[in-house]
């Protein structure tokens, strides 16, 4: 079936470094991929999307493509801040009539002032 | 933007008691929502998938006595965690995706403990 994995954590990080995780996909058909956010104590929210080969979902300075190829939608930022420290969700969505989406086990960020 | 609103945040309950959680989409209509449970520094694990108006489909392993899930309205659905123990604890998220366009959107989770 469909899965995502992700690159597992924790990921620490000073403030205006680089940020990249990692995100493969498995799946049938063409899905559609996303980054979702989890700040502490609080629900998930959607960071951004891509539904389409070669698709750049970008938010808040976050981007992440959509790479068939290599099956992949790893999340990049240029320059963290303490604010994005969070837990980050890869998640696939088959894209079909079956809405359900696949998460994958996440990725938990720290950034150091 | 979609909001769902998820309530309560946070519930103590005592082991054989019922617990209610609601989750409600204030200003789109969904059709289908989602719950999930997530331990502690573990992903989301899909429960069971509502639709409106009719029975809820649960996943492998799930108990659909212990977890019920009602979806009467297209902006309502609950869950029911019935004679919980305190393995039941856990945080549990609803997410809704809306019947026009394309978007799924997360409540901001009930956090259930039980003694």
């Amino acid at each position: 079936g469909d899965s995502v994995t992700q690159m597992e954590g924790p990921v620490t990080l000073s403030e205006e470094a680089f940020l990249t995780i990692n995100c493969t996909y498995t799946a049938t058909g063409y899905p559609s991929l996303f980054w979702y956010v989890q700040y502490p104590g609080e629900g998930l929210q959607l960071l951004l999307k891509a539904t389409k080969a070669d698709d750049k979902g970008s938010n808040k300075g976050f981007e992440a493509t959509y790479r068939k190829e290599t099956t992949s939608f790893h999340l990049e930022k240029g320059s963290v801040q303490v604010s994005d420290s969070a837990v980050y969700f890869c998640a696939l969505s088959p894209g079909s009539n079956d809405y359900k989406l696949s998460f994958g086990a996440g990725t938990t960020v720290t950034v150091r002032a | 933007g979609a909001v769902v609103s998820q309530h309560p945040s946070r519930v103590i309950c005592k082991s054989g008691t019922s617990v209610k959680i609601e989750c409600r989409s204030l200003d789109f209509q969904a059709t289908t929502m989602f719950w999930y449970r997530q331990f502690p520094k573990q992903s989301l694990m899909l429960m069971a998938t509502s639709n409106e108006g009719s029975k809820a489909t649960y996943e492998q392993g799930v108990e659909k006595d212990k977890f019920l899930i009602n979806h009467a309205s297209l902006t309502l659905s609950t869950l029911t965690v019935t004679s919980a123990h305190p393995e039941d604890s856990s945080f549990y998220i609803c997410s809704a995706r809306e019947s026009v366009g394309y978007g799924y959107t997360f409540g901001s989770g009930t956090r259930l403990t039980v003694v």
